[in-house]
């Protein structure tokens, strides 16, 4: 079955870029979905199709998919992004989520 | 406004069955396909089943193919799933999520509790 890696933790000072890798096999073939986790809460949708924004998702977030490498961006991040955040690669109708990743704002 | 919210969860012992429900409003149901997805605790997002809008296509990931059941009623505008032979493995939240398309996950419900135990 496929899957997909991400690493466990990414650490960002206030206002600086965050970068959150997702590994898989010929991933820039699949879709690709970004989820935001805060702790108690259900995910948030924050990336689609690799790069695309929902609404009400702010500018500092965006996305790549090429290769075998995902990538969630988030410029001058800010406290409020501390969150796990976890890719998920679709395969017609089924899915799979990357192991998630702690970003820590410190 | 979009809504989805879990219900049937609880506390059972290994080998017993449960049906979960998600009770769907704010939007036209019978138009999306729809997931479950669960999380135990401490642990990462796991996908789990989806079904199609019109029930004809349901897919499972292995570790619950033979045991758990997607279904969906859409004149009641609720998805299920019938969880059987439960195992401790099984314990986590259930998350009902609606299926944009071509988008991803789009709204999801809060979950609701399973936890298998003796």
């Amino acid at each position: 079955s496929y899957e997909v890696t991400q690493p466990p933790s990414v650490s960002v000072s206030p206002g600086q870029t965050a970068r959150i890798t997702c590994s898989g096999e010929k991933l820039e073939n699949k879709y690709v979905c970004w989820y935001q986790q805060k702790a108690g809460q259900s995910p948030v949708l924050v990336m689609y199709q690799g790069s695309k924004r929902p609404s009400g998702i702010p500018e500092r977030f965006s996305g790549s998919n090429s290769g075998n490498t995902a990538t969630l961006t988030i410029s001058g991040t800010q406290a409020m992004d501390e969150a796990d955040y976890y890719c998920q690669a679709w395969e017609r109708s089924t899915a799979v989520f990357g192991g998630g990743t702690k970003l820590t704002v410190l | 406004q979009v809504q989805l919210v879990e219900s049937g969860g609880g506390v059972v012992q290994p080998g017993t069955s449960l049906r979960l429900s998600c009770a769907a409003s704010g939007f036209t149901f019978s138009s999306y396909t729809m997931h479950w997805v669960r999380q135990a605790p401490g642990k990462g997002l796991e996908w789990v089943a989806v079904i199609s809008s019109d029930a004809t296509n349901k897919e499972y990931t292995d570790s619950v193919k033979g045991r758990f059941t997607i279904s969906r009623d859409n004149s009641r505008n609720r998805l299920y799933l019938q969880m059987s032979s439960l195992r401790a493995e099984d314990t986590a939240l259930y998350y009902c999520a609606r299926d944009d398309s071509g988008i991803g996950n789009d709204y999801w419900g809060q979950g609701t509790l399973v936890t298998v135990s003796s």
